[in-house]
């Protein structure tokens, strides 16, 4: 059975740092999505992740896939306000199964 | 556009009463899920249909049942509710052949079962 686990859980840094979020997953799979939820709000998609290397970039955020070490990282760079969410990582399992890994809850304080 | 739409909203339960939540999308996806949300569980699949006729269990599908009606529609219904039921249910619909393509959430129904 996939699992798909999420570190750190629970992150509090301070505006203009640097942070990496990490997600691993336990079986073989080369396709892995982000997606980002506010407080009492539905989850959107970030970024979709497809194959062995795969780098995506959107502002302060970029995330990489690495399908040999099975691992996932989205990075945040010069962190602002406005990114403090929680994020989600999730994995694709045949035949179309997608299972997400237990969220990163980030706030980003002054 | 409306996406995927849920209803209800909100819903209270007393325990061993039954309901269905309703779930369609006008995107003209093949896929559809319903996921589960509790603190500190993230998001677990609960049933999901890959295509129009065909449903499979997710993680947790004990207590529920699901119907895909047509390709826009997939409802899912609670028996017997339980205290342990209470949750903030999500469907999700996506489009493309074996995945590859991000999901598309609702916005939610918060149930809760008393």
């Amino acid at each position: 059975e996939l699992k798909v686990e999420q570190n750190p859980l629970f992150l509090s840094m301070q505006e203009g740092k640097n942070y990496t979020i990490y997600c691993n997953y336990s079986t073989t799979s080369d396709r892995l999505y982000w997606y980002r939820q506010d407080p009492g709000k539905s989850l959107e998609s970030l970024f979709v992740l497809l194959s062995n290397g795969a780098v995506k970039q959107e502002g302060r955020l970029m995330a990489s896939l690495d399908t040999k070490a099975r691992l996932s990282t989205l990075h945040i760079t010069a962190a602002v306000h406005d990114l403090s969410a929680t994020y989600f990582c999730a994995v694709d399992m045949l035949p179309d199964k997608l299972i997400f890994g237990t969220g990163t809850r980030l706030q980003v304080f002054p | 556009n409306a996406g995927v739409t849920q209803t209800p909203k909100f819903q209270v339960l007393k325990t061993g009463q039954s309901m269905t939540l309703q779930c369609a999308q006008d995107m003209n996806h093949n896929s559809m899920y319903w996921y589960r949300q509790d603190p500190g569980m993230g998001l677990r699949l609960i049933y999901y249909s890959a295509s129009e006729g065909t449903t499979d269990k997710g993680e947790v599908p004990n207590g529920y049942n699901v119907s895909r009606l047509n390709k826009r529609e997939f409802s899912l219904r609670l028996e017997s509710a339980a205290p342990s039921q209470t949750s903030v249910y999500f469907c999700a619909s996506r489009a493309g052949h074996l995945g590859q393509s991000p999901l598309h959430f609702g916005n939610g129904t918060r149930l809760t079962v008393t």
